[in-house]
């Protein structure tokens, strides 16, 4: 069965601090996979995307890697800020039509001053 | 450019009456997406378009209809909404390229609750 699985649940840091938010996959065929921000009441934003060709990528504080072979990826943020304060999604696409998305649960992030 | 919004924002319905969620996108995306949130879960695809015209099943069809009469827009229907409909719905949409990846530009939800 295609799953993705993320930890924690849910995390608390303080504003400034660096947090590393985990996901794993069991997903066949992998085409690529996605970091998304939920901030609550919102619709989820695109953070970065990957193909298994790609181990790590960058958008502004937030560096996402991957490891095709062990079916694991990490999401990194770099000095947090309070508007990072949200739900973060790993989704892993089964086709590069992007048809085929299996979302993982989220990870709720607060930053607190 | 307003990107992908969503109508209504809020709805509450009573078992088995019906109604239609409005998705438009000023984005010229051919490809359209309805999915649905619940507590606990990962969003779940509901239905998909991949151009003017048609449509297909995504992982949980039953009990929604959908329609694509025009390129910008995607129209969610429910005939007869039940409890297990009550969710946070969300419209998406992306360009088809030949890429290794399709970008998904999500609307802001409609939170649906039938009673």
């Amino acid at each position: 069965k295609n799953q993705v699985e993320q930890s924690p649940q849910s995390l608390i840091i303080l504003e400034g601090k660096n947090c590393t938010l985990q996901c794993n996959y069991t997903v066949s065929p992998f085409s690529n996979l996605r970091w998304y921000k939920q901030d609550t009441g919102r619709g989820p934003v695109s953070l970065t995307i990957m193909t298994f060709s790609e181990n790590t990528k960058s958008n502004g504080r937030y560096t996402a890697t991957l490891d095709a072979d062990t079916k694991q990826s990490s999401l990194h943020i770099t000095a947090s800020q309070l508007s990072d304060s949200a739900s973060y999604i790993c989704v892993v696409s089964l086709d590069q039509a992007g048809t085929a998305l299996i979302f993982g649960k989220g990870t709720t992030l607060s930053v607190s001053s | 450019n307003a990107g992908v919004t969503q109508t209504p924002k809020f709805r509450v319905l009573k078992t088995g009456q019906s109604m239609t969620l409005l998705c438009a996108q000023d984005m010229n995306h051919e490809y359209m997406y309805w999915y649905r949130q619940d507590p606990g879960m990962g969003l779940r695809l509901i239905h998909y378009s991949v151009g003017e015209g048609t449509t297909a099943k995504g992982e949980v069809p039953d009990g929604y209809n959908v329609s694509r009469l025009k390129k910008q827009n995607f129209l969610l229907g429910l005939e007869s909404a039940a409890p297990s409909q009550t969710s946070v719905y969300f419209c998406a949409s992306s360009f088809e390229r030949e890429v290794s990846y399709n970008e998904q530009f999500f609307g802001p939800g409609t939170r649906l609750t039938v009673l």
